[in-house]
């Protein structure tokens, strides 16, 4: 079974300054990664993901992540924050090579300070 | 359509009624999963179709929790009897291929139930 934890339930940065949402996982197996980003009253979109190669992996929107696999962490980072990135986000495992669900944890919302 | 399709966007029960949520998958998609949201948590799994098949329902928190897709495109997830505790967001995603890696998920249908 696979596990997601996001250490912080919210993060409060000022606008133009960078920020680090931590996330770490527990799997038996391998997995990919990936982390969501979800605006007020809206669905899931994919921000970026991780499914092998590089290890530093780049999304959108400015948004980057790096894969650690001896730490289990896939934390994601963004150089300088603007307000429009107040939302929540959230990052999420599934098993590599099977035909399996996505297991998320429970989000980290970033505040953005003016 | 461009995209993953939910209705209704919101639904007001009464407890003890039973409802029906629709999810209208991207075209040709093969695989769809539904999951509940609670109001600041991250998305839980209920259930996955494989084309009309349901390969995994572990996720249906009770025999209340209903879900089907009998041609393989449209689902629809059915709650009997209505309690307090299925006040959630109910999201869907669906996938080209097996499994979720390329997931893309619509903007959910909110429940609540009163």
């Amino acid at each position: 079974a696979q596990s997601v934890t996001q250490l912080d339930s919210q993060v409060p940065v000022f606008e133009e300054a960078p920020v680090e949402l931590r996330c770490n996982y527990s799997s038996s197996v391998s997995v990919y990664l990936f982390w969501y980003v979800q605006y007020p009253n809206q669905g899931l979109q994919l921000l970026l993901k991780y499914l092998s190669g590089s290890t530093l992996v780049k999304g959108i929107n400015g948004f980057e992540a790096e894969f650690n696999k001896s730490q289990t962490s896939f934390h994601l980072r963004k150089p300088s924050v603007h307000i429009s990135d107040t939302a929540e986000y959230f990052c999420a495992v599934t098993p590599m090579n099977r035909d399996d669900k996505i297991i998320f944890g429970k989000g980290t919302r970033l505040h953005i300070l003016p | 359509g461009a995209g993953v399709s939910q209705s209704p966007r919101y639904k007001v029960a009464k407890r003890g009624q039973d409802v029906a949520l629709r999810c209208d998958p991207i075209s040709g998609h093969v695989s769809l999963f539904w999951y509940q949201q609670a109001l600041g948590q991250g998305p839980e799994f209920l259930t996955y179709f494989q084309n009309e098949a349901q390969l995994d329902k572990s996720g249906l928190p009770s025999d209340r929790f209903f879900a089907e897709r009998p041609e393989g495109s449209v689902s629809t997830l059915k709650i009997q009897r209505t309690q307090q505790e299925d006040s959630a967001v109910y999201l869907c995603a669906s996938s080209p291929g097996q499994g979720a890696v390329e997931a893309f998920f619509g903007q959910g249908t909110r429940l609540t139930v009163v």
